[in-house]
């Protein structure tokens, strides 16, 4: 049982678009962070959200943690090539391991 | 930091052969964890250590799949006897503590034929 769905799965948008990607679960997490890998490289971790209702932004990434702490997104605004990658989510319920999302694959077209 | 190192990137086997991974996790990093890639399972983790001793191995597929820790700086993922569907990139991540920081290595790429 996958407790993380990311949607959508693959999204390819031009230069220039917006997009959100999101994050949902059943389960409450006590945190949850976001992640994105290029091929052939590890996941880099891009935020950590903890507190219900939390908005951060990193440059034009802003993430947004659920206020009942069961969801999360990823808006990114005017994307870029260099914004090509897999997107995933991952949470924690513990204060140990987490547990990944099914990934979204996004691909921005000059 | 020279980040967390992974060996070999790449490994072809046949299948029924043993097959060893390894992990350098970054230094001061008391959490090691193993995790394996595939397209249609995504990113799950195998079983992870804390201070070398291992916490959690509920996500081993089978006593095929063997980890261990001897020290604070090296890490291994062994699979004997390796089978087809044990194809898939291999992961090991490092943290200060728990989920915090986590710090992924880059991988090797097992194909087993």
């Amino acid at each position: 049982t996958q407790l993380l769905e990311q949607s959508p799965q693959f999204l390819s948008i031009q230069e220039g678009e917006n997009l959100t990607v999101y994050c949902n679960s059943s389960s409450v997490f006590s945190s949850l962070q976001w992640y994105r890998q290029e091929p052939g490289e590890g996941p880099v971790l891009l935020v950590t959200v903890v507190t219900g209702g939390e908005v951060k932004k990193l440059k034009r990434l802003t993430f947004q943690f659920g206020d009942a702490r069961k969801d999360s997104s990823l808006h990114i605004t005017a994307a870029q090539p260099g914004d090509t990658g897999l997107y995933l989510c991952a949470g924690a319920r513990g204060n140990e391991k987490l547990t990944f999302g099914t990934g979204t694959r996004l691909t921005i077209i000059p | 930091d020279a980040g967390v190192i992974q060996s070999p990137r790449h490994e072809v086997t046949e299948m029924g052969q043993e097959v060893t991974l390894r992990c350098k996790p970054i230094s001061g990093h008391d959490y090691l964890f193993w995790y394996r890639q595939t397209m249609m399972r995504g990113l799950e983790l195998l079983i992870y250590f804390n201070n070398n001793v291992p916490i959690d191995d509920s996500g081993m597929p089978e006593d095929r799949f063997s980890a261990k820790m001897p020290n604070a700086s090296f890490s291994t993922l062994k699979i004997q006897p390796s089978e087809p569907r044990d194809s898939a990139v291999y992961f090991c991540a490092s943290s200060l503590q728990g989920w915090y920081g986590y710090t992924f290595g880059s991988g090797t790429r097992l194909t087993v034929v």
